[in-house]
């Protein structure tokens, strides 16, 4: 597609369900990225695919996140059991092979934890 | 990861010319400099990239200095549309995948 496109654009699920975040990269792109942001704060780096290389899953705060990648593209971002402080805006990002080149970001899934 | 340092906020005026600083004095031989734009509910958007010297787009200009260790960014002419948070990062690919970490940019506000 044109941009990266992710879903839901909002979620508000109850403390302790479990939650799917879904992003499509741009075609072709084989780097994506998991980020996450709270409110009025920076991106905290989560995850990340290249092609059908092992993902690097150092930025995943508990157990209870993982991320899977499907046929190098969607990739889907699930949340076990969740948290209040789960609460914030998911935002998958991809670029082309992972090189210097600028990440093209979703406009993310805001996540409240009731 | 090199660390970056830059203002929290900047007040500006349209029409007026912004640079934005930011210090990286850990840049490595093989990092790149980045800057993203974000506005509120949106994810942030690639703005321009640099190694050194001096790099122009339509949007921005970003300025390096030989040693490295800061670049700034320059919007000319702002308008009230370039409210938003601004990130400065460095990384590379060279060693593997690049891994940004994002700070807490720098939040400008421009007034009428």
């Amino acid at each position: 597609g044109a941009g990266v496109s992710q879903s839901p654009s909002n979620k508000v699920t109850e403390k302790g369900k479990d939650v799917e975040l879904r992003c499509d990269p741009i075609s072709g792109h084989t780097a994506l990225y998991w980020y996450r942001q709270s409110l009025g704060q920076g991106l905290e780096f989560l995850i990340y695919f290249q092609g059908n290389s092992a993902p690097d899953k150092s930025g995943l705060p508990s157990d209870r996140f993982s991320a899977e990648r499907t046929g190098g593209s969607v990739s889907t971002l699930t949340i076990q059991r969740t948290q209040q402080e789960d609460s914030a805006v998911y935002l998958c990002a991809s670029n082309l092979r992972g090189g210097d080149y600028g990440y093209t970001f979703g406009s993310g899934t805001r996540l409240t934890v009731v | 990861l090199a660390k970056t340092t830059q203002p929290i906020s900047m007040d500006s005026y349209e029409g007026q010319e912004v640079n934005i600083t930011c210090s990286h004095n850990n840049i490595a031989t093989n990092d790149y400099i980045t800057w993203y734009q974000q506005f509120p509910s949106q994810g942030p958007r690639f703005i321009i990239q640099g190694y050194k010297t001096k790099v122009t787009n339509e949007v921005a200009s970003l300025f390096i200095p030989a040693d490295r260790k800061s670049s700034t960014l320059s919007l000319p002419r702002v308008s009230l549309s370039d409210t938003a948070v601004y990130y400065c990062l460095v990384g590379s690919t060279f060693t593997g995948f690049q891994k940004l970490v994002f700070g807490t940019g720098t939040r400008l506000l421009v007034s009428p």
